[in-house]
């Protein structure tokens, strides 16, 4: 069975601070993929990334940066100098290969940044 | 901009009512659309997967009957909520994968529907 957990229901933080979301996966497949989606208020989800299991290197884009590790299930994000239209609701996702677009979702994390 | 358009965005409705949502893939042809579901404060519950010219396949403990998927063409899927009652209250948001090179691109997700049973 496929499984993602996020643990931090929650986050507040003040602007410009750093922070990071966790994101914990589980699956007995050798090939699947991670993602990450932003969901702000107004409720659409905002891709900001994909992963496949294959590739573990660590990925930056801008002030986002992500932290894949296999050996700990983990796939983490974090927001370096975070800012107030950062806030939204964060989720992480997984899929199977043969079932790509079929996603299994976390239960997302909150992050306020406050001015 | 948007790849996926779904349609309402917003309805609020009386219990018992049927709702149909819409969701219509742009400039792209989608034989497979997803429908998932997200109640208040929680995560996105897929609910089923949306097959053009045939039958939706429904995850576990989705009423088939009560959420009824209709894919009658390559670029509309429509989730009908029958007998709408207060419990149905929910965010519902549809997905498409691209058409070419699926797996090099993400899905795509439509704006969602805020469903409000009164």
């Amino acid at each position: 069975a496929q499984k993602v957990t996020q643990a931090q229901t929650e986050i507040s933080v003040v602007e410009k601070e750093d922070v990071t979301l966790d994101c914990v996966y589980e699956t007995r497949d050798t090939t699947y993929y991670l993602f990450w989606y932003k969901q702000p208020p107004s409720g659409e989800l905002v891709f900001l990334i994909r992963r496949n299991s294959f590739d573990e290197q660590n990925e930056i884009s801008g002030r986002y940066s992500w932290n894949f590790q296999k050996s700990t299930s983990s796939f983490n994000f974090t927001i370096t100098a975070s800012q107030v239209v950062d806030s939204a609701v964060y989720f992480c996702a997984l899929s199977r290969e043969g079932d790509f677009n079929k996603f299994y979702f976390g239960s997302g994390t909150k992050l306020n940044v406050k001015p | 901009g948007a790849v996926v358009s779904q349609h309402p965005s917003w309805v609020i409705c009386k219990s018992g009512t049927s709702v149909k949502i819409e969701c219509r893939s742009l400039d792209f042809q989608a034989t497979t659309m997803f429908w998932y579901r997200q109640f208040p404060k929680q995560s996105l519950m897929l609910m089923a997967t949306s097959n053009e010219g045939s039958k939706a396949t429904y995850e576990q403990g989705v009423e088939k009957d009560k959420f009824l998927i209709n894919h009658a063409s390559l670029t509309l899927s429509t989730l009908t909520v029958t007998s709408a009652h207060p419990e149905d209250s929910s965010f519902y948001i549809c997905s498409a994968p691209p058409d070419m090179d699926g797996n090099n691109q993400p899905q795509h997700f439509g704006d969602g529907t805020r469903l409000s049973i009164l």
